[in-house]
């Protein structure tokens, strides 16, 4: 079973700029979140999708990254403009969704590493 | 507010030793889950282990185990035999009304 695919793998641009970052999580996965990981730091959430909906954006610098989720399926993470501080890695994960009340496992992908000159 | 404090920031050990990683949690709530995962230099993270709060039993995969012990709010994960694929940084994470917090991680060197 393929796990939650990430792309592109590396991107490098000047401040600024925009940047998008995609994810396709695994399939059957009903809720997908974005995480930002700081150098030396654990994932922080960004926000989480259930299916289309944003049900906790509450960390999203909502002035520069904006996210969609149109079919329930396929993830896109924006930034526009990019700032010398958003270099870092942006991981999606997906997870079934909660069941029977127990909380969901989060499986991740490799992670797009962004550098902003 | 949920915290998970891991202070091992690096531990190195020479192959075959086993190794214990340390993980200390805070939460108000009753009912809440415990993660570990691995993330090798390729970066993705590996989920390893799920543990809920009602389940205080120890558990072993292979060279791995765990000790869970509510009294002091550790999740404790020890390698034993160590190997140099070992060598990863290992997040512990607590989940509470849905939202995951990890620790900053301990990096594990296994030196051949």
């Amino acid at each position: 079973e393929a796990g939650v695919v990430q792309s592109p793998r590396y991107k490098i641009i000047e401040k600024k700029q925009p940047v998008a970052f995609w994810c396709n999580p695994i399939s059957g996965h009903n809720t997908l979140y974005w995480y930002l990981q700081n150098l030396g730091q654990g994932p922080e959430l960004l926000i989480r999708y259930e299916n289309e909906e944003a049900v906790d954006d509450s960390q999203l610098p909502k002035d520069r990254f904006s996210a969609e989720r149109l079919k329930g399926v396929d993830s896109t993470l924006k930034i526009q403009p990019a700032e010398l501080g958003d270099s870092a890695v942006y991981l999606c994960a997906s997870s079934l969704g909660r069941t029977s009340g127990e909380a969901d496992t989060q499986y991740f992908g490799p992670g797009t590493r962004l550098t902003v000159l | 507010a949920q915290k998970v404090t891991q202070a091992q920031t690096e531990i190195s050990v020479v192959e075959k030793e086993d190794v214990t990683l340390d993980c200390v949690y805070e939460t108000r709530d009753t009912t809440y889950y415990l993660f570990w995962y691995k993330q090798p230099p390729s970066g993705e993270l590996v989920f390893l282990i799920r543990r809920n709060s009602f389940d205080e039993q120890n558990e072993i995969s292979g060279r791995y185990s765990w000790n869970f012990q509510k009294s002091t709010s550790s999740f404790n994960f020890t390698i034993t035999a160590s190997q140099v694929v070992d060598s990863a940084v290992y997040f512990c994470a607590l989940s509470e009304e849905e939202k995951l917090t990890f620790g900053t991680g301990t990096r594990l060197t296994i030196i051949p």
